[in-house]
């Protein structure tokens, strides 16, 4: 089955800084990626979608300037959460698409990027 | 707008039984995808199976069935013959569009399923 990858899987950082999360299609082509949210026993909250070569799209009440999405490649799209605050803390998840293969109806999950600001 | 509702906050059941999780969901375009994931403690969510809004037949995988019925918007799991590796949390939800549009899923509220040995 195809694999998506995440790095950090966790990550502890200082309120204030900023931190960056990788997410990777490793053998297949991702056209559209998305980043979810999830606070404990809570469901998974989709932040914004992206796809390759433009501007990703936010759901409603996501600060743009904040949680910063890049989706350079058609195998990485990156989360940078700037400026952290201690509600920050959440566990952030993604997952790749291609419309196509493996299978046009899935979406592949990342393992999830635990964050805790201090 | 769509919608995906999970009543059952929490389901118990005896290893070796079956288990039903109640799903439904609103949504006005009449191409959609619905879909249920299991999220063990670990985090990582893990594709259990997938329902087309055009296929005919309830999907199957493996323990997994999904009994569709569209005229009631609803999506519910069974799970046979449960293993004490099924307690996990688990998550319906709905992707409006065709398969290959790549669209988002919406999820439900999850319902955390723990087996009794």
């Amino acid at each position: 089955g195809a694999v998506v990858s995440q790095h950090p899987s966790w990550v502890i950082c200082k309120s204030g800084t900023s931190v960056k999360i990788e997410c990777r299609s490793l053998d297949f082509q991702a056209t559209t990626m998305f980043w979810y949210r999830q606070f404990p026993k809570q469901s998974l909250m989709l932040m914004a979608t992206s796809n390759e070569g433009s501007k990703a799209t936010y759901e409603q009440g996501v600060e743009k300037d904040k949680f910063l999405i890049n989706h350079a490649s058609l195998t990485l799209s990156t989360l940078t959460v700037t400026s952290a605050h201690p509600e920050d803390s959440s566990f952030y998840i993604c997952s790749a698409t291609s419309g196509t293969t493996p299978a046009a109806y899935e979406q592949y999950f990342g393992p999830g990027t635990r964050l805790t600001v201090t | 707008a769509q919608k995906i509702t999970q009543t059952q906050p929490g389901m118990f059941v005896q290893e070796k039984e079956a288990v039903t999780l109640d799903c439904t969901y609103d949504t006005s375009d009449p191409s959609y995808g619905l879909f249920w994931y299991k999220q063990p403690s670990s985090g990582e969510m893990i594709f259990l199976i997938y329902q087309g809004s055009y296929d005919q037949q309830n999907a199957t995988e493996g323990r997994y069935s999904l009994n569709f019925q569209k005229a009631r918007k609803s999506a519910n799991l069974v799970i046979s013959a449960s293993q004490l590796g099924d307690s996990a949390m688990y998550f319906c939800a709905m992707r409006e569009g065709r398969d290959n549009q790549g669209g988002k899923l919406i999820f439900g509220q999850g319902t955390e399923l723990s087996v009794k040995p």
